[in-house]
């Protein structure tokens, strides 16, 4: 079954606006990384937060972690075209030798120039 | 990071037959994965492939039916045996270097498509 599961499930926003997404999951993790998928094409890894992190920064994003709700943000500032596509959170459980992702069904996102 | 090659990229192919997906790395991995990607779906995880032995195989996926190959730390392949038109989809994999804190990096996908 899936780990985790985004939301909202499709988001539509003007260019120059933010876009926050949003991930949750059921069982306790080792980390949990944020991915973006175009078209169908390969995965672009964004970021991978520790379950000891809080929230990590990288560019224009913001990935916020809270072990005790079992929840993950994706944040977007200032938002671009290029940035349409499909983001996927994925949970990695174990970690380390044991490393393992479940991925969540995806958000699409569509950026209006 | 890790810069990881498929090939091919893709490919249309007779039910029944046979096709078996390349997967190469710039840098030696420590674990090499296989995914699964349905149309619109997510990634469901086939198997990890072990350097040397045979593949560990998530519930739902066999041997027989996704052999699996890893040689060495940068190298591995991927068959869909007796391919039927479920078995559309697009495959990819992805490795974890060495170097990394369990980041895990994607190729950039092979899409099949059985007839």
């Amino acid at each position: 079954s899936q780990q985790g599961e985004e939301d909202p499930q499709a988001l539509s926003i003007q260019e120059g606006e933010n876009a926050t997404m949003n991930c949750s999951y059921k069982t306790s993790i080792n980390n949990l990384q944020w991915y973006r998928q175009n078209s169908g094409r390969g995965l672009v890894h964004l970021i991978l937060i520790r379950s000891n992190e809080r929230e990590k920064h990288s560019g224009r994003l913001r990935v916020t972690l809270d072990t005790s709700k079992k929840s993950s943000s994706l944040l977007i500032t200032a938002s671009r075209a290029a940035d349409t596509a499909s983001y996927f959170c994925a949970t990695d459980a174990r970690g380390g030798a044991n490393s393992k992702l479940t991925f969540g069904k995806g958000i699409t996102l569509s950026v209006r120039p | 990071s890790a810069v990881i090659s498929q090939k091919p990229s893709r490919d249309i192919c007779q039910r029944g037959t046979s096709l078996t997906i390349q997967c190469q790395v710039d840098s030696q991995v420590t674990m090499m994965f296989w995914y699964r990607q349905q149309p619109g779906q997510s990634l469901t995880l086939i198997a990890t492939a072990n350097q040397g032995s045979e593949a560990t195989y998530e519930s739902g996926f066999v041997i027989d039916k996704f052999p699996i190959s890893r040689p060495n730390l940068t190298f591995s392949t991927l068959t869909v045996s007796n391919m039927s038109p479920e078995d559309s989809s697009i495959y990819l994999c992805s490795g974890i270097p060495g170097s990394s804190y369990n980041e895990q990096f994607f190729g950039p996908g092979t899409r099949l498509t059985v007839l």
